[in-house]
């Protein structure tokens, strides 16, 4: 089975611009979640879809969103994008929703903002 | 927040040790999970264990928990070069939504 994909892989945007990042997770994956990695801050979750609907969120501001399509693939979406968001993103994927279902990260997407 | 902290924050040890590395927590959790992350890369799932469960191996992997200090170890036996990496705790709370928080990672060197 090919695992969770990103794309793209790396990206430079500058201030004030807005940026979409793309997750294919495993096939039969229903969950996709986004993690946003920063030295600073570390891991941390942005939100999770499951069945095209948002379940969990994390506490970023609203200029993140998401969205998942029929067949599972997530986008997320910044917008106005300021210096801080430069970050690797992390999607993952799992089965389901319930505890203790392994979830399965993709390479990541790598964001600079200028 | 980070909800997982680990320690220490840095390890240098060399080819054939074991490392062992410790993760501590603050609120209820249904499950402790521990992965590894190459270079900046995509995390990869190394174990999980869950909160009745005092201890898990996996090949050269041992992991324990002890729900009333709050804190998991995780040793990793007769190290490689390979095991180079950062490694995560993340927890799974106890709330209506199941949700990993990391804690800030542990970068290993294994020295050959």
């Amino acid at each position: 089975k090919a695992g969770v994909t990103q794309t793209p892989r790396y990206l430079i945007k500058t201030r004030g611009q807005q940026v979409t990042l793309s997750c294919s997770p495993i096939s039969g994956h229903r969950s996709v979640s986004w993690y946003q990695q920063t030295p600073g801050q570390g891991l941390q979750f942005l939100f999770e879809y499951f069945s095209e609907t948002q379940r969990n969120k994390g506490n970023f501001p609203g200029r993140f969103s998401g969205r998942q399509f029929s067949n599972s693939r997530s986008e997320m979406n910044v917008s106005t994008l300021e210096l801080g968001d430069s970050a690797l993103y992390l999607c993952a994927s799992k089965t389901g929703t319930g505890r203790g279902v392994t979830q399965y990260f993709g390479p990541g997407t790598r964001l600079l903002v200028l | 927040s980070q909800q997982g902290e680990e320690d220490p924050q840095a390890l240098s040890i060399q080819e054939g040790e074991n490392a062992t590395m410790n993760c501590s927590y603050k609120t209820s959790i249904n499950n402790l999970q521990w992965y590894r992350q190459n270079s900046g890369r995509g995390l990869v799932h190394l174990i999980l264990i869950r909160s009745n469960e005092r201890e898990k191996h996996s090949g050269r992997l041992r992991v324990t928990l002890d729900t009333s200090k709050k804190s998991s170890s995780l040793l990793i036996t007769a190290s490689r070069a390979a095991d180079t990496a950062s490694y995560f705790c993340a927890t799974d709370g106890t709330g209506a939504n199941s949700k990993l928080t990391f804690g800030k990672g542990i970068t290993l060197s294994v020295r050959p």
